[in-house]
């Protein structure tokens, strides 16, 4: 099975900190994303990356930065915390090969509170 | 209008009950069409895929309508372990996903 492992499950910021949340796959999936969860909101895509060095805006880039230095690595950067960046961060890898898309598989959340 | 819309529930079924969620899409070049299952304060999980000829996983079934611009998702014999939240996931590019704001199913004993 995929694994996609979050470094943390919960983290606690201060306002205007820079803050790093790693996301690792373990199953060589060229996409990998990262998407928070609001509720009422539903999931909003932030970042996604389909190669190494490679990053693609979502629907709600702004505030937030990637890193994709390897593969199996994907980073989201908030580069000065807000309160109003509290809330469920989730990553996700994909395969997508030949035409046919496999579905996500997500990592267990961070869930990031800035006070 | 939003890209995907689903009806948010909750629903509220007695075990043993037949549910069936909707959920429209407004892209029609949308090519791929999925079902996520989450549960309370965790990570969405892949429930199924969702073919033109429609498939089934044991008391799980899901249709996809291109005409009409709807997917479907019913299931039959509920379980108190259905509970969830379910998600309706459209593909209109390659590996970027549109996730609707999901349908809360309570089954009761």
């Amino acid at each position: 099975d995929v694994k996609v492992t979050q470094s943390s499950r919960y983290l606690v910021k201060r306002t205007g900190e820079k803050v790093f949340l790693e996301c690792v796959q373990d199953m060589d999936h060229e996409n990998m994303f990262w998407y928070r969860q609001d509720p009422g909101l539903g999931l909003r895509l932030i970042y996604f990356s389909y190669d190494v060095k490679m990053k693609e805006k979502g629907d709600i880039p702004e505030g937030y930065s990637v890193s994709r230095e390897k593969k199996e690595r994907f980073s989201l950067i908030l580069e000065s915390a807000s309160t109003n960046q509290t809330s469920m961060y989730l990553c996700a890898s994909s395969l997508y090969d030949r035409g046919v898309n496999y579905g996500y598989t997500f990592g267990s959340g961070t869930r990031l509170t800035v006070v | 209008r939003k890209e995907v819309e689903q009806d948010p529930g909750p629903f509220n079924v007695p075990e043993g009950a037949t549910v069936a969620f909707n959920c429209t899409y407004s892209n029609s070049a949308s090519q791929s069409f999925f079902w996520y299952r989450q549960d309370c304060r965790k990570e969405p999980k892949l429930l199924m895929s969702v073919y033109s000829s429609g498939n089934e996983d044991g008391r799980f079934t899901a249709q996809l309508n291109r005409a009409s611009q709807y997917i479907s998702l019913l299931i039959r014999d509920s379980k108190l372990s259905d509970s969830a939240t379910y998600l309706c996931v459209v593909n209109s590019n390659a590996g970027k996903s549109t996730f609707g704001d999901g349908t809360t199913l309570t089954v009761k004993p």
